[in-house]
């Protein structure tokens, strides 16, 4: 079975700080991971991906992440965080063993970022 | 830009009534997903859809079921609603590759 765990349940940063949201996952086979964000009364919007590659994956509003095979993370990372970054973020993966089908999501971290 | 519409924002049903949620999407995607989302618990899978007419269990199917008849709309219905389905629901899809592309849910409530 797939699964991810985000540990925090809450990140507080002060803008203009980096701001680093973790990941970790467990699959069989190679994963594929994601990242998304939620606002309030939203749905979930894409930020991110690693497939294959180079591990250092770039993506919306200034979001990166680092896919680390050893340690089996993906965490999120912005050099310099905004107050309006602040919001849900959800880590996902998907792997071989349902023919990368199902995406399971973690239970989310809440981001706030102080002025 | 994709777009996934959810019928409904906010609904309140009742203890035993049989709810739909309907959900449709503009850009002819063949997968087709139901979530549902609960605060520390993330989102659950409850039903997808990978073409016209199937669909497969997810993680928590039970109390559900669903019905793809278009390519472009995904239902869901809870043939006899429970307080513990109260929950916000999110329809998302996504073509052969990635990424999930999501509607802006429906909080429902049941009574």
């Amino acid at each position: 079975a797939q699964s991810v765990a985000q540990p925090e349940d809450q990140v507080k940063v002060a803008e203009g700080n980096p701001l680093t949201v973790k990941c970790t996952y467990s699959v069989s086979g190679n994963p594929y991971l994601f990242w998304y964000v939620q606002y309030p009364n939203r749905g979930l919007q894409f930020l991110l991906k690693y497939i294959t590659g180079d591990n250092l994956v770039k993506g919306s509003y200034g979001f990166e992440a680092e896919f680390n095979k050893s340690q089996t993370s993906f965490h999120l990372k912005k050099p310099s965080a905004l107050v309006s970054d602040s919001a849900l973020y959800f880590c996902a993966v998907s792997g071989p063993q349902a023919g990368y089908q199902k995406v399971t999501f973690g239970t989310g971290t809440k981001l706030q970022v102080i002025p | 830009d994709v777009k996934v519409t959810q019928s409904s924002r906010y609904l309140v049903k009742r203890t035993g009534e049989k709810v739909f949620l309907e959900c449709v999407q503009d850009m002819d995607h063949e997968n087709m997903f139901w979530y549902r989302q609960d605060p520390g618990l993330g989102l659950r899978l409850i039903y997808f859809s990978y073409d016209v007419k199937m669909k497969e269990k997810g993680d928590i199917p039970e109390g559900y079921s669903v019905s793809r008849e278009k390519k472009e709309r995904f239902s869901l219905i809870l043939e006899s609603a429970s307080t513990n389905q109260t929950s916000m629901y999110l329809c998302a899809t996504r073509d052969r590759g990635f990424p999930q592309h999501f509607g802006d849910g429906t909080r429902l409530s049941i009574l």
